[in-house]
């Protein structure tokens, strides 16, 4: 299985600013995931990122407002912009190694907190 | 889109079985798993279970999967204070290769 290094664990952040979540693999994969976890809710998948592409954003996620970068097959980003307290939630990212075989990998997420 | 439902909460006594269930919608599943997460931490892989499978035994776990009512269950033996958590069945899209969790199932173990 895969080693996530997800970065920083946790932030406290003014409303209006934007954060930057980094998120490194210590294998290649192709595709990176992107889920948010609201308050007390499940985990809604926000995007997947593919290297050499454009992110595939889900329904109710925007590239403004959610931007991903994706520069090597090691390492992703996610961009929280332009933040309100809404926005508060845990933010994971996740990859899969074994084609579904062993369970997909998680992070050990970012707990964001918009002030 | 897929739909992926749990109870929200079980309460059991510590040596007691527990069962968590779960239903889904997609029948092209390939492959459905079980998450626990504890307060303040990330996702814990338990378990999983391949479509043309009906039953899988690992340790304490047993995963049921009745495909043709798109019903999965967890059931924990002899469970523990530190079995409480909250339980997450996935159901894995072919499609998009990522994951539907349902809404999650908060077991509390009471001593």
């Amino acid at each position: 299985s895969a080693v996530i290094s997800q970065k920083p664990s946790r932030d406290i952040c003014q409303r209006g600013t934007s954060l930057t979540i980094q998120c490194q693999v210590d294998s290649q994969v192709t595709m990176m995931f992107w889920y948010r976890q609201q308050p007390g809710q499940s985990l809604t998948l926000i995007a997947t990122a593919n290297q050499g592409s454009e992110a595939t954003y889900e329904s109710g996620f925007v590239i403004d407002k959610f931007p991903i970068s994706r520069p090597n097959l090691t390492f992703s980003t996610l961009t929280v912009s332009n933040m309100s307290p809404e926005d508060s939630s845990i933010y994971l990212c996740s990859v899969d190694l074994s084609g579904g075989d062993y369970g997909y990998t998680f992070g050990s997420g970012t707990r964001l907190t918009v002030v | 889109g897929e739909d992926v439902e749990q109870s929200l909460f079980l309460s059991v006594r510590e040596g007691d079985s527990s069962v968590i269930n779960c239903t889904y919608t997609d029948s092209s599943s390939t492959y459905l798993y079980w998450y626990k997460q504890e307060p303040g931490a990330g996702l814990q892989l338990l378990t999983y279970i391949f479509s043309n499978m009906d039953m899988k035994q690992d340790q304490r776990l047993t995963v049921l999967l009745n495909k043709k009512d798109k019903h999965l269950s967890l059931r924990i033996a002899d469970t523990q204070t530190g079995d409480s958590a909250i339980y997450f069945c996935a159901e894995r899209d072919t499609g998009r290769r990522a994951l539907t969790f349902g809404s999650g199932t908060r077991l509390q173990v009471q001593p």
